[in-house]
């Protein structure tokens, strides 16, 4: 069955600096990938997702994802953070019509 | 992008109540919606497909008759947590898809989510 992993639960950094998020994924043939991120208490925003094609996809809000077939990963990539960037962040892939969900990774963002 | 609009935003009911979730598409028509339970500081676990005019389709451990499901018609699905406890007392959320956007694996948009607490 397809799943998705996210190897950290918390990640923190300065703001300004650089974040990347890992995901990995098992499925035999090419996914169906995204990111969403959470705030607090709200709902999903879609970040970005890859179905085929360029393997390194631009999303809103400055973030980018490359696919990596070799590695089964989609990490999440932002080169500078804000401290707006503070949320939960989901990678997920398709599996039928269904989306499932890593477990996340909570970003805190450091004055 | 599509938008989905989830009501209410936030319930409290009493224990042995039931209470239900709407889940509508506002700009499209969704065939299939999904609902998600999300634990805090946990991720969105599936619980349910919803089709329309028809069953929907309970992911293993999910409770059918806890946890009714109804999609009567193209832009509206209803969750009903019926005899609600404590333990039920999470947040929902659902999604749909816009079929008219091509293959099955096309992006989901999310409603905002429902904060249901038990007491």
């Amino acid at each position: 069955a397809q799943s998705v992993t996210q190897p950290d639960i918390h990640i923190t950094v300065s703001e300004g600096a650089s974040l990347e998020l890992r995901c990995n994924y098992s499925y035999g043939a090419t996914p169906y990938l995204f990111w969403y991120v959470q705030s607090p208490g709200q709902g999903l925003q879609l970040l970005l997702k890859y179905f085929s094609g360029d393997t390194l996809v631009q999303g809103i809000k400055g973030f980018e994802a490359e696919f990596k077939r070799s590695q089964s990963s989609f990490n999440l990539r932002k080169p500078s953070v804000h401290w707006s960037d503070a949320a939960e962040y989901f990678c997920a892939v398709g599996r039928g019509d269904k989306i499932i969900f890593g477990k996340g990774t909570r970003l805190h963002i450091l004055p | 992008g599509a938008v989905v609009s989830q009501h209410p935003s936030w319930v409290i009911c009493k224990s042995g109540t039931s209470v239900k979730i709407e889940c509508r598409s506002l700009d499209f028509q969704a065939t299939t919606m999904f609902w998600y339970r999300q634990f805090p500081k946990q991720s969105l676990m599936l619980m349910a497909t919803s089709n329309e005019g028809s069953k929907a389709t309970y992911e293993q451990g999910v409770e059918k008759d806890k946890f009714l499901i109804n999609h009567a018609s193209l832009t509206l699905s209803t969750l009903t947590v019926t005899s609600a406890h404590p333990e039920d007392s999470s947040f929902y959320i659902c999604s749909a898809r816009d079929p008219l956007q091509g293959h099955m694996n096309t992006e989901a948009f999310f409603g905002q989510g429902t904060r249901l607490t038990v007491v």
